[in-house]
């Protein structure tokens, strides 16, 4: 049974930092891996998209990496910004499943 | 892309009561899902509507508690039966036509008190 979890599961940084949020997968046998955002009461945003076949995707100043073989994916922030303050979920898509599979979430809040 | 709406999108409930979620799409769409989320917890997925046949349930949810409806392609409810304040939580709906195209309604808030 496919496990999605998150590290941290909170984290409160100054506004301008580089930062790190990790998602971790137990079944290596994904389709693709998917970082949404979260604000609160609301419903979810689409972030990046990365392939099984992928390395890593960017948009703007978000860059999301993929290492299928260890169970990881890595979402990384540039220069965070008050505005970037929500909760941060990764989920797997399971090659031979028709579903996502979601991660225990990171809330950020950056500072202003 | 798909635009998905719910109603209501919040509601109070007094225990014992039963809620209907309503689910539209602005478009055909192969798959549609419902998940759950509790306070401060991620998503949890329900189940699976299926169109012209029974939901899927995932492991620790029955139809019972759970009915959902999929008339076509671009309709879905989800049904909170005989509530206790335990199903307080914001309810989902999803819809994609393959794993790379996932669209996310904006929830139903629901307090059960």
């Amino acid at each position: 049974k496919q496990e999605v979890t998150q590290i941290p599961a909170a984290l409160s940084v100054p506004e301008g930092e580089n930062l790190v949020l990790n998602c971790s997968f137990t079944d290596s046998a994904i389709y693709n891996l998917q970082w949404f955002r979260q604000d609160p009461g609301k419903g979810l945003t689409s972030l990046l998209l990365i392939q099984s076949s992928q390395r890593e995707q960017t948009s703007g100043r978000l860059n999301a990496s993929l290492d299928k073989s260890s169970g990881r994916s890595t979402l990384y922030i540039a220069a965070s910004q008050p505005g970037d303050s929500a909760t941060y979920l990764c989920a797997v898509w399971g090659s031979g499943t028709y579903k996502y599979i979601f991660g225990t979430g990171t809330r950020l809040k950056v500072l202003a | 892309s798909a635009v998905i709406s719910q109603k209501p999108s919040r509601d109070i409930c007094q225990r014992g009561t039963s809620l209907t979620i309503q689910c539209q799409v602005d478009s055909q769409v192969t798959m549609m899902f419902w998940y759950r989320q509790q306070p401060g917890q991620s998503l949890t997925l329900i189940a699976t509507a299926n169109q012209g046949s029974e939901a899927t349930y995932e492991s620790g949810f029955v139809i019972d508690k759970f009915p959902i409806s999929r008339p076509n392609l671009t309709f879905s409810t989800l049904t909170v039966s005989n509530m206790s304040p335990e199903d307080s939580s914001i309810y989902l709906c999803s819809a994609h036509d393959g794993p790379d195209t996932q669209y996310f309604g904006p929830g139903t808030r629901l307090t059960v008190l």
